[in-house]
């Protein structure tokens, strides 16, 4: 069965700093790549996916993401975390012969100001 | 601002009690999905749908069933409630062509 690993539970930065959060998957084939974020009190929404084409994808709010196929990752980036992406980050993957997306246990990230 | 709507946001209610957490959205979406998600853990997929009349069970073992008599509507029921229940419950939807689902708020029971 696919699974999802998100390495970093927590995490905490001070505003202005680079952010890096991991995210492996397990499945060898064919593969969609999402990561989702978590506001406090908000719903799950997307912020970036990838399908095919350029490996590198830009999301909103500044953050993009790598699929590396050779490593099974696809790892979440911003150059410089504001205050207001205090959230969770949750990594998800489906794969060509599932139906549904599998998710990672998400990472919760603390900006300081 | 997610057009998938979940009620009640929050409910606390007795064991043995039977509940229905509702699910809609207004976006047309022919795939529809109930995740669970308890605190600082990962999204159990519990029960899916590919369209009106078509009901699937998820990764995760759940008591709990659906329906989809309607392609707006996607409610979960618990026909006795119990505490092992107790955690959040997202509904999300997704078009035809697979891409990113959107979710709803959620509802977070609480079985005392």
């Amino acid at each position: 069965a696919q699974s999802v690993s998100q390495h970093n539970h927590h995490v905490i930065l001070s505003e202005a700093a680079s952010l890096e959060l991991g995210c492996n998957y397990s499945y060898g084939g064919t593969v969609n790549l999402f990561w989702y974020v978590q506001y406090p009190g908000q719903h799950l929404q997307l912020l970036l996916k990838y399908f095919s084409g350029d490996p590198l994808v830009k999301g909103i709010k500044g953050f993009e993401a790598e699929f590396i196929k050779s490593k099974f990752s696809f790892n979440l980036r911003k150059p410089s975390v504001q205050w207001s992406d205090t959230a969770e980050y949750f990594c998800a993957v489906r794969d060509t012969g599932r139906r549904a997306l599998t998710f990672g246990s998400g990472t919760r990230l603390q900006v300081q100001p | 601002e997610a057009d998938i709507y979940q009620t009640p946001r929050y409910l606390v209610i007795g064991t043995g009690k039977k509940i229905t957490l509702e699910c809609s959205q207004t976006m047309g979406h022919d795939k529809m999905y109930w995740y669970q998600q308890d605190p600082g853990m990962e999204l159990h997929l519990i029960h899916y749908s590919y369209g009106v009349n078509s009901t699937e069970k998820g990764d995760l073992s759940s008591e709990s069933t659906v329906s989809r008599i309607r392609t707006e509507h996607f409610p979960l029921t618990l026909e006795s409630a119990r505490p092992s229940h107790t955690s959040q419950y997202l509904c999300a939807s997704t078009e035809a062509g697979g891409g990113g689902y959107t979710f709803g708020s959620g509802t977070r029971l609480t079985v005392v």
